[in-house]
């Protein structure tokens, strides 16, 4: 079965920095692409970031882009997120996700997804 | 970059069928996904590619995509259906990037 741990979430100052941390199992991490999905509160499902199975592709959403940067250790089966000059519209449940296939910008829903970790971006 | 556009709310009575569409510029040529959840949960996946249904996920649930729009249609409606739910494409017009609707929150009445 599946299972995908996120931790690291918290509450820090606007400009600050954070890094989430996601743990996998129960797949062959280094076979999937894995993403960030965040929701924050009162609005919808945001994609954050995408990287490809071998680190090779990386990909933005563009209201993150420059200042948060996707990575992942595959000899750990974790996913990481590091999070700089923290903004209040940062605040969210950010969620680990598995693409469902190991097409390299493959088309495959999110098949499964771990239970989030809370960040507030406050002063 | 691509935008998918749902309604912010559909309300159905138990028993009858609740309709969630999502419109995009041509989304027929894409495949699209849905995902339902419920508060203080992960999102979960209700429908893929269009029109499959992952195993654990009631018949009840079905999909469809033409043209500029995909339809989430859930019959035989209950009130654990109450949720949140999104559609999601992929975008590969800039890099590949995941775009999400803005979701559509099911009231059963």
């Amino acid at each position: 079965e599946v299972h995908l741990v996120e931790s690291g979430g918290g509450l820090v100052q606007p400009g600050r920095s954070l890094r989430l941390s996601c743990a996998a199992s129960g797949f062959t991490f280094d076979d999937y692409a894995m993403h960030w999905v965040r929701r924050a509160p009162g609005k919808g499902l945001e994609w954050v970031s995408g990287i490809s199975w071998n680190s090779g592709n990386i990909d933005y959403a563009d209201s993150v882009k420059g200042r948060f940067t996707i990575s992942r250790d595959n000899a750990k089966n974790s996913l990481y997120l590091q999070m700089n000059s923290l903004r209040t519209e940062d605040t969210a449940f950010y969620y680990c996700a598995k693409r469902g296939d190991t097409i390299l910008r493959g088309v495959a829903p999110f098949d499964s997804w771990g239970q989030g970790t809370l960040v507030t971006v406050s002063s | 970059s691509y935008v998918l556009t749902q309604p912010p709310s559909v309300s159905v009575a138990p028993g009858k069928t609740a309709r969630i569409t999502c419109g995009g510029n041509n989304i027929g040529s894409k495949s699209v996904h849905w995902y339902q959840q419920k508060p203080g949960q992960a999102p979960v996946l209700v429908i893929y590619f269009d029109s499959d249904r992952p195993s654990g996920i009631p018949e009840r649930f079905s999909g469809s995509n033409s043209g500029n729009t995909a339809t989430l249609t859930i019959s035989r409606v209950e009130a654990g259906d109450e949720a949140d739910y999104f559609c999601q494409v992929w975008d590969s017009s800039s890099g590949h990037s995941g775009v999400f609707g803005g979701g559509t929150k099911l009231t059963v009445l």
